[in-house]
């Protein structure tokens, strides 16, 4: 079992839907998650971290976190061409590593 | 803003030769880190270091070795390049300090070796 564990996809939603990206992680002392956004061809940029139970909103992007599950997830409100990247979700437990799930790729249709 | 920089954006390599791969921040971070990134495989830690002159081992360190004498500056060096070693190398860096650790990634450098 990888140790962080996302659809590799494509997902594909329409311009305007919300896309719904998800993770799971296998280190129940696991602190710090993260989402990231790579562009092809770019390297990756952080979007959102959370580290604590519940939801976290930035804008048109939400985290949510539920540690009981083990599971993360990102959603995109109104979504733009623009948004289409392979997004990245990064889960760190207690020492220095993060660990990197091989990434969602999401195109977004105008 | 901070800023991470790769020395090289493209890099062609052969077989058998010594490569070195720099990385420098400019935010005064105590944690970097080396990732090779593969396609269906995601970002892989090859080493990273928490302080200067310290390096611990990642995921795959076989066939690579790295170099921080100074906090700024963090060195991976392939000391003989082979043909699975071509990929895309990203450096990172992080700190600790004021309760977040996110990675900030430089632009990364796509090896080629020949």
């Amino acid at each position: 079992q990888k140790e962080v564990e996302q659809n590799s996809g494509p997902l594909s939603v329409p311009e305007g839907a919300i896309a719904s990206l998800n993770c799971t992680y296998s280190d129940r002392v696991s602190q710090s998650f993260f989402w990231y956004r790579q562009y092809s061809g770019k390297s990756p940029e952080l979007i959102m971290s959370i580290y604590s139970n519940g939801d976290k909103e930035d804008g048109r992007f939400t985290a949510q976190l539920n540690k009981a599950s083990q599971y993360v997830s990102l959603l995109i409100r109104d979504s733009q061409p623009s948004d289409s990247a392979t997004y990245l979700c990064a889960v760190r437990g207690g020492g220095f590593k993060t660990i990197f799930g091989a990434g969602t790729r999401l195109f977004v249709k105008a | 803003d901070v800023k991470v920089t790769q020395s090289s954006r493209y890099l062609v390599k052969r077989t058998g030769e010594k490569v070195f791969l720099e990385c420098v921040q400019d935010m005064d971070h105590e944690n970097m880190f080396w990732y090779r990134q593969d396609p269906g495989l995601g970002l892989r830690l090859i080493y990273f270091s928490y302080d200067v002159k310290m390096k611990e081992k990642g995921d795959i360190p076989e066939g690579y070795s790295v170099s921080r004498e100074k906090k700024e500056r963090f060195s991976l060096i392939l000391e003989s390049a082979s043909t699975n070693q071509t990929s895309m190398y990203l450096c990172a860096s992080s700190s600790d300090r004021g309760g977040t650790d996110t990675q900030y990634f430089g632009p990364g450098t796509r090896l080629t070796v020949l």
